[in-house]
């Protein structure tokens, strides 16, 4: 079965720390892509950042990074240096191949909230 | 600007009433898809369009419709034969790179 799980319901972080979001995934695919994405309160889903599954290095996009780790089947999302418009809901998404066709599976999300 | 508007942004329907949300894009992408979020949750797609004219079933179809007459036009009708249909709609198109997707703003559905 093809799944994304988050584990992490809610984070409190205190402003300025990294942050680590967890996402696990599950899939039989030889090529696939990893996506997260992030959703304010005003509820557009904003894309941060991508890892193909055979780009050998970790994707880094400004503060935001992609721990890949294949064998281990994580995609883990580090945000350094937090701040107070980092609070949002962060989604996971996993780009599978179905029926010829692409589609994203979707984690169920990680409320992060930012401590001043 | 480039990007997708979807609209309204909130929309009020009585029981046993259909109701069309709009999802527009100046993208030039050729793919486009409908999900639905409910409070707390992940997305979960409703209807997928590849291409004009053909449009594919996704996870939670039954009792939703879909047109893809244009390629920047890609209309979710809310029926009523859904059941449940509170939630808020995200509509989405894509490009071939990564096949990251673009979100709208998205539609808050409520029902009376």
């Amino acid at each position: 079965a093809q799944k994304i799980t988050q584990t992490q319901p809610g984070m409190f972080v205190q402003e300025k720390e990294a942050v680590t979001l967890d996402c696990t995934y599950d899939t039989s695919d030889q090529s696939y892509g990893l996506f997260w994405y992030k959703q304010p309160s005003s509820g557009e889903m904003i894309f941060l950042i991508y890892q193909g599954s055979y780009d050998e290095q970790n994707a880094t996009e400004g503060r935001y990074s992609l721990n890949f780790q294949k064998a281990r089947k994580s995609a883990n999302l580090v945000i350094s240096a937090s701040q107070l418009g980092d609070s949002a809901m962060y989604f996971c998404a996993m780009r599978v191949t179905m029926d010829s066709n692409y589609q994203l599976i979707w984690g169920a999300g990680t409320k992060l909230i930012i401590k001043p | 600007d480039g990007g997708i508007t979807q609209s309204p942004k909130y929309l009020f329907r009585k029981e046993g009433q259909n109701v069309t949300l709009s999802c527009e894009q100046n993208l030039n992408h050729d793919a486009m898809y409908w999900y639905r979020q409910d409070p707390g949750q992940g997305l979960r797609l409703i209807y997928y369009s590849q291409i004009v004219n053909d449009f594919q079933k996704g996870d939670i179809a039954e009792g939703y419709s879909v047109s893809r007459e244009k390629k920047e036009s890609f209309p979710l009708t809310v029926t009523s034969a859904q059941k449940n249909p509170t939630a808020f709609y995200l509509c989405a198109s894509s490009t071939g790179r990564y096949n990251e997707q673009f979100f709208g703003p998205g539609t808050r559905l409520t029902v009376l």
